[in-house]
């Protein structure tokens, strides 16, 4: 079946700093990838996504780059801000063995920026 | 409304009692999901309703979890006879359509179940 791993956490950054988060997954056919980022005390928020390999997904300045040759979607970001301080989910969708689109979702990574 | 909304936000049962779990899609979504999210476990999908079909429950971890969707709007999650280990924080998200096009999921804020 289907699965997301990325890399655990937490994350300890001071602010302005490059952010790297690491996913890779395992999946049948060519599902979409996501990042979805969970603030403190809030629900699950779409960060970005890309549907299809070499596509770029991006937002409020973070970036990910769907890598079909090395089974990666990994999340990067210029200059972290103390309000990038969050849980950040990797996740796919629409692989073959999944007609009903569910989510898949990584382990989640807690992102803490220090000023 | 704008988004999903979830009810009640929190809820604290005593084991061996039944709840409910509201959700309240975006208008006009024709699929919705429910996942659980807790430290053990992770996001984990729990079924799936799309339009008339008949739902995809493959997700649900025992019989004692039970899903309706009336009206292809309003979903309620029923846990009869909780457990300690139900306890978690159980997210609703609805989707347009089943297209690809229409893939992307929106959250609600969860309800956050604690079984004593």
């Amino acid at each position: 079946g289907d699965s997301v791993t990325q890399m655990e956490g937490p994350v300890t950054l001071s602010e302005e700093a490059f952010l790297t988060i690491n996913c890779t997954y395992t999946a049948t056919g060519y599902p979409s990838l996501f990042w979805y980022v969970q603030y403190p005390g809030e629900g699950l928020q779409l960060l970005l996504k890309a549907t299809k390999a070499d596509d770029k997904g991006s937002n409020k300045g973070f970036e990910a780059t769907y890598r079909k040759e090395t089974t990666s979607f990994h999340l990067e970001k210029g200059s972290v801000q103390v309000s990038d301080s969050a849980v950040y989910f990797c996740a796919l969708s629409g692989g073959l063995d999944n007609a009903g689109n569910m989510l898949t979702f990584g382990g989640g990574t807690r992102l803490m920026v220090k000023p | 409304g704008a988004g999903v909304s979830q009810s009640p936000s929190n809820k604290v049962t005593e084991k061996g009692k039944d709840v409910e779990l509201r959700c309240d899609p975006i208008s006009g979504h024709t699929a919705l999901y429910w996942y659980r999210q807790s430290l053990g476990q992770g996001l984990e999908f729990l079924i799936y309703f799309q339009g008339n079909s008949a739902p995809d429950k493959s997700g649900l971890p025992s019989d004692r979890f039970s899903a309706e969707r009336t009206g292809g709007s309003v979903s309620t999650l029923t846990i009869q006879r909780t457990q300690q280990e139900d306890s978690a924080v159980y997210l609703c998200a609805s989707r347009r359509g089943p297209g690809r096009r229409m893939e992307t999921q929106y959250f609600g804020p969860g309800t956050r179940l604690l079984v004593l």
